[in-house]
Parts: C-alpha cells; structure tokens; sequence
C-alpha cells in the first residue's frame, strides 16, 4: 500500500524558513517522480514542484521559483521542500503526491498524502 | 501559462442524478486531463487520467470524456459518498487545476 507521511509544517513569521519531508512507502521510491501541491485554506489546488525519479529533472511554478526548493534522497525514501523567504500567501495545507512515471513532465498526481499545514504569519 | 476553467463551480443534486461536470482549456492539452475529488479535510484522490481512463478502484459510475480543450466528468448514478468538491488537473504542460465544482446536496 502506498503511503506518503508528510511533516514539517507549522507557524513561520513572513520572510522565516520551513523545511518539509515526506516519507515514502509502499512503492520503489526511486521508480517514480514525486510533487508537491498546496491548498490555501477554503481554496483550490495549486501545484508547487514536480521532480523527476533521479532529481535530474525539477520544475517550480512561478509563485515559489527563487524561494523554494525542491529535493531527494532515495536512499532514504524522502522527499523534501526547503522553503524560504516566507509570505503570508505561502499558508496553506502541502500535499506530497507520487507521479505515474519516472518522467517529471506528464507525470500525474495519483497517490496523495494527507498534508501538513504551513501558516505564514506575524 | 495554461489555464484551466470548470462549471459550474457549485451544483446542487440528489442521490441518483446523472451529474456533468465541465472542464476547459484555453489551449489544446491533448487528452491530458485528469480528474480528482476531494472530501473537506482530505487530501485529493485521483479519479480519471487521460481524459476518460478510470483509476484502479473507481466506481464504473464515474465516467470521463473529450479531448483538445473541452472535457467532461459525468457521474451516471450520484451516491451519497459522492458529496464533494472535483478538480480537472492538465499535465501537458507542467499542472494547471481547474477551481473545482463543489457538488452538494439538495
């Protein structure tokens, strides 16, 4: 069974630091590029970063490029965001999802995991 | 930028309905649409990939259909565990979702 644990999350003040893991199981980690999605409270989806299976491959959308940063370690079945340079509009419940292939690009979403809530705040 | 639009954003419906959601996009993806539902407090769960392929475990009453830019997702039989919120999601280039349409009762 596939399981995504997701840590890290908490209260940060505007331009702090967080760093959040997730720990993967169930599958080969290392057969499958992982993403990050948020969710601001009672809004949609936005997606984050996606990696490919090797960390060769990273992509960030424009609203986080420069701040956040996307990471691997398949040795340890991880996946990491290091983010800084916090903003109010950064809160939000982060999603860890595992892609359908090795691939980042048209890689989709299809296990999730249950989230850590970031809240940016003074 | 891709962008993605569904309709409505809210429907209201009764157990039993056949409920159709729209989703579009401002420029052709292919049949690279999925589909997710989301319950309040949970994470998304993938429903459709590849515009009308069905995930592993989903109801056969969930259903999905198109191509280029418009998309439909079609529940034939709406069952009370259907009571949430569904987001189209584009991975044709990078990921775009749509804003999601809460399905609600009536």
């Amino acid at each position: 069974e596939v399981q995504l644990l997701e840590s890290g999350g908490g209260l940060e003040q505007p331009g702090g630091s967080l760093r959040l893991s997730c720990a993967a199981s169930g599958f080969t980690f290392s057969d499958y590029a992982m993403s990050w999605v948020r969710q601001a409270p009672g809004k949609g989806l936005e997606w984050v970063s996606t990696i490919n299976n090797s960390g060769g491959s990273i992509y960030y959308a424009d609203s986080v490029k420069g701040r956040f940063t996307i990471s691997r370690d398949n040795s340890d079945n991880a996946l990491y965001l290091q983010m800084n340079s916090l903003r109010v509009e950064d809160t939000a419940v982060y999603y860890c999802a595992k892609g359908d292939t090795a691939t980042a690009m048209l890689t989709l979403f299809d296990f999730w995991g249950q989230g850590t809530l970031v809240t940016v705040s003074s | 930028d891709i962008q993605m639009t569904q309709s409505p954003s809210t429907l209201s419906a009764s157990v039993g309905d056949r409920v159709t959601i729209t989703c579009r996009a401002n420029q052709s993806i292919s049949s690279w649409l999925a589909w997710y539902q989301q319950k309040p407090g949970k994470a998304p769960k993938l429903l459709i990939y590849k515009a009308s392929t069905l995930q592993s475990g989903v109801p056969s009453r969930f259903s999905g259909s198109g191509s280029g830019t418009e998309f439909t997702l079609t529940i034939s039989s709406l069952q009370p565990d259907d009571f949430a919120t569904y987001y189209c999601q584009q991975f044709n280039s990078y990921w775009t979702f749509g804003q999601g349409t809460k399905v609600a009762i009536k």
